[in-house]
């Protein structure tokens, strides 16, 4: 009865592989969000999907594409990966837009991707 | 441009003292401020959420407070245990209606020997 899960948990490749991080969350949520935490320990949000529609896309080199098949589920796809892309990304599930002051954001398990 | 700053990054206390961790951001329009905790290999999990209209929010031993107008939190933790030790981070979310998601800290990284 995991509430935000992401798979797999860790990731080893090479550089210039394509590689996907899956996330799936059951709490009925309607927004979803991915974030990257450095080797700093700073967690950086990269994208976020409300129903499925893209609402914050930072400053994130093209090679990662987000793809939402529905509300649950926010997939990164991330291609030519390079060695720079290596960190713990971790996806998050909020009820809503966030905009209400009292709503909070739940955070999957995280994945740790490591790029030779 | 949010920016949160954590101190200190890393402290190590007795079991039993209380402590406090210190949280800054520079711009005071926010919807909230939260603590979260993480623990290694593992994800975020919410200690306490304090909205911008509140002062302070207390869950058992913690106690989080906010001067919204100093851009300041405290976590307080009384009597602490072992079990304590992890990574407790702060982030807010801000009014700017282009950013819903969460700016955070880097963290504090707390050790409590038993």
């Amino acid at each position: 009865d995991t509430a935000v899960s992401q798979t797999p948990k860790y990731l080893v490749t090479q550089m210039g592989n394509d590689k996907s991080i899956k996330c799936e969350q059951n709490l009925g949520h309607d927004t979803m969000y991915w974030y990257k935490q450095d080797s700093k320990k700073f967690l950086k949000i990269m994208f976020s999907y409300n129903n499925k529609e893209l609402i914050i896309n930072e400053t994130v080199p093209n090679r990662f594409s987000p793809k939402s098949p529905d509300k649950a589920h926010l997939n990164l796809h991330i291609n030519s990966l390079e060695l720079g892309d290596s960190a713990v990304y971790f996806c998050a599930s909020s009820q809503t837009l966030g905009l209400a002051a009292r709503e909070t954001q739940y955070f999957g398990p995280g994945t740790r991707l490591l790029v030779l | 441009k949010q920016e949160v700053t954590q101190i200190p990054a890393a402290l190590s206390v007795p079991e039993g003292e209380n402590l406090v961790l210190n949280c800054s951001f520079t711009d005071s329009a926010i919807y909230n401020l939260q603590w979260f905790r993480q623990d290694p290999g593992k994800g975020l999990t919410s200690l306490l959420l304090i909205q911008s209209s509140q002062r302070e929010q207390t869950s058992g031993r913690l106690n989080a407070s906010l001067d919204k107008s100093s851009g300041r939190s405290t976590l307080y933790i009384a009597a602490s245990q072992p079990g304590d030790s992890a990574t407790y981070l702060c982030a807010v979310k801000s009014l700017d209606t282009g950013r819903r998601a969460l700016t955070f800290g880097s963290g504090t990284r707390l050790q409590v020997q038993p």
